[in-house]
């Protein structure tokens, strides 16, 4: 995907938090999804947020977002096995009409 | 609920065959999308459709045909396989394309073409 950049890996051991970071461009950007692929299935929405907000909480996951530096970022925390998956960061752009542009995807590897 | 279903899972090709991907989803969305994902890279967008009748090209249409003649199915044709065209399609279905357009997806379909 175009502008939105992710690092490839992440490996982090069960119980540990998790970090999985994202940087965009489009400033106009209004809302920041973070999908989660698992293997041999579609994207499936995890969570998002609104532009005008710099943090969001849902059960383990928390979501910051630096609208300055154009910094996204996913927090999970007591990563499970079950959390192995590939988390793709997005941003919904307005080219007339909105556009989802997707980064490459963090593989997110789990160790017992 | 069905959501978005795509068929089939995987297929195999030669090079210049002609194959559809059906794509077909029962939440009456008006907006639906085919992407492709290629390791390393993320989804890119290949076609998407606002509505019955309407349909427009995305970032990498060339190969590609879609034609939207209801609202539930969206098919995309390969004219004529290459090998760049080895990858997983991905369709995508949303209510609207708003600036929220959370997207619905299916489970991909797995195409090589040798």
């Amino acid at each position: 995907g175009e502008d939105v950049e992710q690092s490839l890996f992440l490996s982090v051991r069960e119980g540990d938090s998790s970090v999985i970071n994202c940087t965009y461009t489009d400033s106009s950007s209004t809302y920041l999804y973070w999908y989660k692929q698992e293997p041999g299935a579609g994207l499936q929405l995890l969570t998002y947020i609104f532009s005008n907000m710099d943090m969001k909480q849902d059960q383990r996951l928390t979501v910051l977002l630096n609208k300055k530096d154009k910094h996204l970022s996913l927090r999970i925390a007591d990563t499970q096995t079950g959390d192995s998956a590939i988390y793709f960061c997005a941003e919904s752009r307005n080219t007339g009409g909105f556009k989802t542009i997707f980064g490459a995807g963090t593989r997110l590897f789990v160790k017992a | 609920n069905a959501g978005v279903t795509q068929t089939p899972k995987f297929q195999v090709l030669k090079t210049g065959q002609s194959m559809t991907l059906q794509c077909a989803q029962d939440m009456n969305h008006e907006y639906m999308s085919w992407y492709r994902q290629d390791p390393g890279m993320g989804l890119r967008l290949i076609h998407y459709s606002v509505g019955a009748g309407i349909t427009d090209q995305g970032e990498v249409p060339n190969g590609y045909n879609v034609s939207r003649s209801t609202t539930e199915d969206f098919p995309l044709r390969l004219l004529s396989a290459a090998p760049s065209q080895t990858s997983v399609y991905f369709c995508a279905s949303s209510a609207d394309r708003g600036p929220s357009n959370i997207q619905y997806f299916g489970a991909g379909t797995r195409l090589s073409v040798l």
